[in-house]
């Protein structure tokens, strides 16, 4: 069965700290993607991830892909409240479990940063 | 651009009734899909579509039908409403290729 598995799945955290927060997958893929949700509104796509090694940044959120470990990284840095949202990866599957650009997501990390 | 475009945004149905959650986008994008979020579930695919007159069951399909007659336009058919329906629904859709996908603002169904 396919698996992609967030880790970890609720995070509090305050202001000014740094962390880290893990995506696994269990099958061959070589693009992934994270996406940010708002309470009530809808996904907002993050980063794109394309290969072995990508490592993408923008303001205060860095994400990295290892395909050998299947896995991505999304790294925090200086947390801010406005950083508060749910986190979504989803992995889009090597053919014969993929094709058609079909997205798999895992099951989201619900942040909140505290003042 | 309008981007992806759901409606309507929320919904309440009682069981056994139908309706179509519309989805257009205005991108000329052949990949399009659906998707289900239930809380602390992520989203799962419906069907999906690789172009006009091309659709397909993705992870959990039951309950539910799309056509795809144009490249705009994906609805999705609830038939016979259950309350395992109630969930949001989001449309997306993507040109392929190295881009992530596109979202609608989604639907919120409540089933009673």
């Amino acid at each position: 069965e396919l698996k992609v598995e967030q880790n970890p799945l609720f995070l509090s955290m305050q202001e000014g700290k740094n962390y880290t927060i893990y995506c696994n997958y269990s099958t061959t893929s070589d693009r992934l993607y994270w996406y940010r949700q708002d309470p009530g509104k809808s996904l907002e796509s993050l980063f794109v991830l394309l290969s072995n090694g990508a490592v993408k940044q923008e303001g205060r959120l860095m994400a990295s892909l290892d395909t050998k470990a299947r896995l991505s990284t999304l790294h925090i840095t200086a947390a801010v409240h406005d950083l508060s949202a749910t986190y979504f990866c989803a992995v889009d599957p090597l053919p014969p479990q993929g094709g058609s650009e079909k997205l798999v997501f895992g099951k989201g990390m619900k942040l909140t940063v505290n003042p | 651009n309008a981007g992806v475009t759901q409606t309507p945004k929320f919904r309440i149905l009682k069981i056994g009734q139908s309706m179509t959650l519309q989805c257009t986008q205005d991108m000329n994008h052949n990949y399009m899909y659906w998707y289900r979020q239930d809380p602390g579930m992520g989203l799962k695919l419906i069907y999906y579509s690789v172009g006009a007159g091309i659709t397909d069951k993705g992870e959990v399909p039951n309950g539910y039908n799309v056509s795809r007659s144009t490249t705009e336009d994906f609805p999705l058919r609830l038939e016979l409403a259950a309350p395992s329906q109630t969930s949001v629904y989001f449309c997306a859709s993507t040109t392929g290729g190295n881009y992530g996908y596109t979202f609608g603002s989604g639907t919120r169904l409540t089933v009673v």
